[in-house]
């Protein structure tokens, strides 16, 4: 089974706010890192260390976390959104590990 | 900053795979560590281990010793080599950047796809 878990699919209108979670006991000792990934595109990271924002990525990005689970909020989403997003964690042995993804389709 | 990979598309199964990440817009040199990661068809992304310009290197410790990293400086690229490979090894592979004095990558490569046939 995977050590973190991500819902298969979220869908949501233009403008709306979309939120991916991504749980496993993992996430309660180590930082989340979230990344959006476009179908033939490299990965981009667009948050570090739970809610933290890289340099040029939109405000309408941020994370959170309790616990177990992280989430990734996008607030007014546009049609540029769309992809796929995965977050990256580590396990007790500091092996990175990631989710299987969340697929956002903007409606 | 920019990754490429390269690789040979089909490899047949026993043989071994070599992939190559070619570097730009930085130097390998500079203190960061290079990752692999794979992710098989319809499976989460697999980190395979890491390698720092001066040759030392972390393996994913659930993967068996098929794998092995190595570092061209004068080239600015790093490879990995996989050997007696089977259908399992399948996978799209990507190389990554991960900062020395962070745990996430910020830069990655948009992958290269490797089928093993039989």
């Amino acid at each position: 089974s995977p050590e973190l878990t991500q819902s298969y699919s979220v869908s949501v209108s233009p403008g709306q706010t979309a939120r991916i979670t991504c749980s496993g006991e993992a996430l309660s000792r180590q930082h989340a890192h979230w990344y959006q990934q476009r179908p033939g595109q490299a990965p981009i990271l667009v948050i570090f260390k739970d809610n933290e924002r890289p340099s040029g990525i939109p405000e309408r990005f941020s994370g959170s976390s309790s616990g177990t689970t992280v989430t990734l909020t996008i607030t007014g989403v546009q049609a540029e959104d769309e992809a796929d997003y995965f977050c990256l964690s580590a396990d007790s042995s500091g092996t990175y590990i990631f989710g299987l993804g969340t697929k956002v389709t903007v409606l | 900053v920019q990754l490429q990979e390269s690789g040979p598309g089909l490899v047949k199964s026993s043989g071994t795979l070599s992939l190559t990440c070619a570097v730009s817009g930085d130097s390998i040199s500079r203190g960061d560590w290079w990752s692999w990661v794979r992710q098989p068809p319809g499976k989460e992304l697999e980190w395979i281990g890491e390698i720092y310009y001066t040759g030392s290197a972390n393996y994913n410790p659930s993967l068996k010793s098929r794998f092995t990293m190595s570092v061209d400086k004068l080239k600015n690229q790093f490879s990995l080599q996989v050997n007696s490979v089977t259908a399992a090894d399948t996978a799209k592979y990507f190389c990554a950047r991960r900062s020395d004095w962070q745990y996430y990558f910020d830069y990655w490569g948009r992958g290269t796809l490797v089928t093993v046939s039989s």
